[in-house]
């Protein structure tokens, strides 16, 4: 099983409109979460990261639900801009060995 | 502030050919890693160090060697090139491997390398 799993989309929205993405993660360990952004052809950026309690940057919002394993992003007000692959991130304790885990990302377009 | 520098950013490889790609970061990170980026497949991790003169295997190190004689620097060499490794190439580090504190974890990625292997 993979540790991290995104669903590929792809997303096509309009622009105004609100969309979230989900990102399901199999050890229930697991102690740091992150959202990197990809633009096509570029490298990933680190977008925001993922509390406990929840966290909201500007029109982004993302959280973290411990009891099913899922960490979420919600982008409201799409703008054309937003167009991009988005990749969560997950770190589990330290064991010595690798203990970041990517997941595919899920593209997002966003149509005028 | 350069960042994470990756050299170069695209090169063309006759199958069994041997390269290395270089990277180097200037931020002073204990943790350094190069992941190959396949479509539909995401990152995959492929060789990873958490300090000078330690390196340790992702998830796809065959046909790969890496070294880490300084923090700085952590080239990804390909010993006999195949047309599997044709890929986009990305080097990232972070300040560290062990400490999940907020910000430590955090990865800079370089630009990328984009290999094709024919």
């Amino acid at each position: 099983r993979k540790e991290v799993e995104q669903d590929p989309g792809p997303f096509n929205v309009p622009e105004g409109a609100t969309v979230a993405f989900n990102c399901t993660y199999s050890n229930s360990a697991s102690q740091s979460f992150f959202w990197y952004r990809q633009d096509c052809r570029k490298e990933p950026k680190l977008l925001m990261s993922v509390y406990s309690s929840g966290n909201e940057d500007g029109r982004f919002t993302a959280q973290l639900n411990r009891a099913s394993q899922y960490i979420s992003l919600l982008i409201r007000d799409s703008k054309l801009s937003d167009s991009a692959t988005y990749l969560c991130v997950v770190i589990l304790p330290q064991t010595g060995a690798n203990n970041l885990f990517f997941g595919t990302g899920t593209r997002l377009t966003v149509i005028p | 502030n350069a960042g994470v520098t990756q050299t170069p950013k695209f090169q063309v490889l006759k199958t069994g050919q041997s390269m290395t790609l270089q990277c180097a970061q200037d931020m002073n990170h204990e943790y350094m890693s190069w992941y190959r980026q396949d479509p539909g497949m995401g990152l995959r991790l492929i060789h990873y160090s958490v300090g000078a003169g330690i390196t340790d295997q992702g998830e796809v190190p065959n046909g790969y060697n890496v070294s880490r004689s300084t923090t700085e620097d952590f080239p990804l060499r390909l010993l006999s090139a195949a047309p599997s490794q044709t890929s986009v190439y990305f080097c990232a580090s972070s300040y560290s491997f062990t400490r999940v504190t907020s910000g430590a974890n955090v990865l800079t990625f370089g630009a990328g390398s984009r290999l094709t292997v024919l």
